[in-house]
């Protein structure tokens, strides 16, 4: 099953937060986070594993909770170039959620 | 540098008609996987591999069929059977065992039933 990302989509303004959620009903060992920009292919953002541990990406940051099979992917002061779909996804069932489509407006 | 190659870029296919999309990693990965993405959807398992010689049905691996032949190669064949008219596949691979670097995805190959 595919995990659940919320919200579905958001619009900010630059230099503006964001919070993307990812939740899944089987048991998480890691995660990893992909930036879609249109008509790309994804990139790899970061993978967090096990721990409750964050990383980092210019600034864009990521939680883990194990536990609660839930991660969160922070976008902060966000840029133009922030722009796109985010997946998420368990890192060893190959499956990704269906993406949360980011829109930064000047 | 390192990466994978997909070809065609765009592809129009005729209803009844099978077609073979290339992709090509040169980045020593073992695992390769075929994705599908339908406009404003996400991406959807169709088939997988971890070995040479060895693959595994995704989620939507109907009127789909792959090889995988070399390690460097896994070629998705698009049969008739596939009604959907307009996708996006993607391929992508992973090192097995190294975690931090996640998948590598290649740059897609748009089809469209003409």
């Amino acid at each position: 099953q595919q995990p659940v990302q919320s919200p579905q989509a958001v619009i900010l303004r630059e230099g503006e937060d964001a919070v993307i959620n990812c939740s899944s009903s089987k048991a998480l060992y890691s995660v990893h986070w992909y930036r879609q920009k249109h008509g790309e292919a994804p990139v790899f953002l970061m993978i967090l594993l096990k721990g409750g541990e964050q990383k980092g990406h210019e600034k864009i940051s990521a939680s883990f909770n194990e536990k609660k099979q839930q991660s969160s992917l922070y976008l902060t002061a966000s840029q133009l170039s922030y722009s796109g779909t985010y997946f998420c996804g368990p890192f060893n069932d190959m499956r990704f959620g269906a993406g949360t489509r980011l829109t930064v407006k000047p | 540098d390192g990466g994978i190659t997909q070809s065609p870029k765009y592809l129009f296919r005729k209803e009844g008609q099978n077609v073979t999309l290339s992709c090509e990693q040169n980045l020593n990965h073992d695992a390769m996987y075929w994705y599908r993405q339908d406009p404003g959807q996400g991406l959807r398992l169709i088939y997988y591999s971890q070995i040479v010689n060895d693959f595994q049905k995704g989620d939507i691996a109907e009127g789909y069929s792959v090889s995988r032949e070399k390690k460097e190669s896994f070629p998705l064949t698009v049969t008739s059977a596939q009604k959907n008219p307009t996708a996006f596949y993607l391929c992508a691979s992973m090192k097995t065992g190294i975690l931090r670097y996640g998948y590598t995805f290649g740059s897609g190959t748009r089809s469209t039933v003409v």
